[in-house]
């Protein structure tokens, strides 16, 4: 099983391009979030979603968008980067039973020049 | 607003012992706290959850303790190993979508 595989790995920017990171799941999952992790600052969550589509805000969700077209796919976008959104971030899903256990995918390392 | 802290950044222990590490929350009842294992250039992988009517938890090596007074968990790892250094984290579940907030996390060592 692939779980929750991110794309593309690695990427580097220039202030003010656009890009897309791309999440897919393929353990049926309804709840799918996007994560950054900066650190000394933990996880803190985007957005999220808790079903095809539909998309939520999370703690910081300034400079992003997302969608869920299809249930096993969440996008996160960014459409002018910014140095500030220099990270790595995860994207994670989950059941809706309720231990609320989400699976991580491995990463993705942003950098914005 | 709500708050979870882990009070080391980083924790050296020996080999055999017992590792503790600690989460703190505030402004806050969560009806349960998840912890998990992040090792380096890697995902979060779930360890552990313990419910607000639960003392405690155990899986294998791993202990979770759950002080609703305190408003703190405890986490050990009993007979620690140089394979268990890694950050572990500390998570609890809000809302509707189950948004998990994540405390910054402890970098744990276990020198040989």
């Amino acid at each position: 099983n692939a779980g929750v595989t991110q794309t593309p790995k690695f990427r580097v920017l220039k202030t003010g391009q656009s890009m897309t990171l791309l999440c897919a799941q393929d353990m049926n999952h309804e709840y799918m979030y996007w994560y950054r992790q900066d650190p000394g600052m933990g996880l803190r969550l985007i957005h999220y979603s808790v079903g095809e589509g539909t998309t939520a805000k999370g703690e910081v969700p300034d400079g992003y968008n997302v969608s869920r077209l299809k249930k096993q796919n969440f996008l996160l976008g960014l459409e002018s980067a910014a140095p500030s959104q220099t990270s790595v971030y995860f994207c994670a899903s989950g059941t809706t039973g309720n231990t609320g256990e989400l699976f991580f995918g491995e990463g993705s390392r942003l950098t914005v020049l | 607003s709500q708050k979870i802290e882990q009070n080391s950044e980083a924790l050296n222990i020996q080999e055999g012992k017992t590792a503790t590490l600690t989460c703190n929350y505030t402004n806050y009842s969560p009806a349960y706290l998840q912890w998990y294992r992040q090792d380096p250039g890697r995902g979060p992988v779930f360890l552990l959850l313990i419910r607000e009517n639960e003392k405690e938890k155990r899986k294998e090596r791993l202990k979770v303790t759950f002080d609703t007074t305190l408003k703190q968990s405890l986490f050990h790892i009993t007979a620690s190993q140089p394979a268990d250094s890694a950050t572990y984290l500390c998570a609890f579940v809000s809302g509707s979508a189950r948004q998990l907030t994540f405390g910054s996390g402890t970098q744990l060592t276990v020198l040989p």
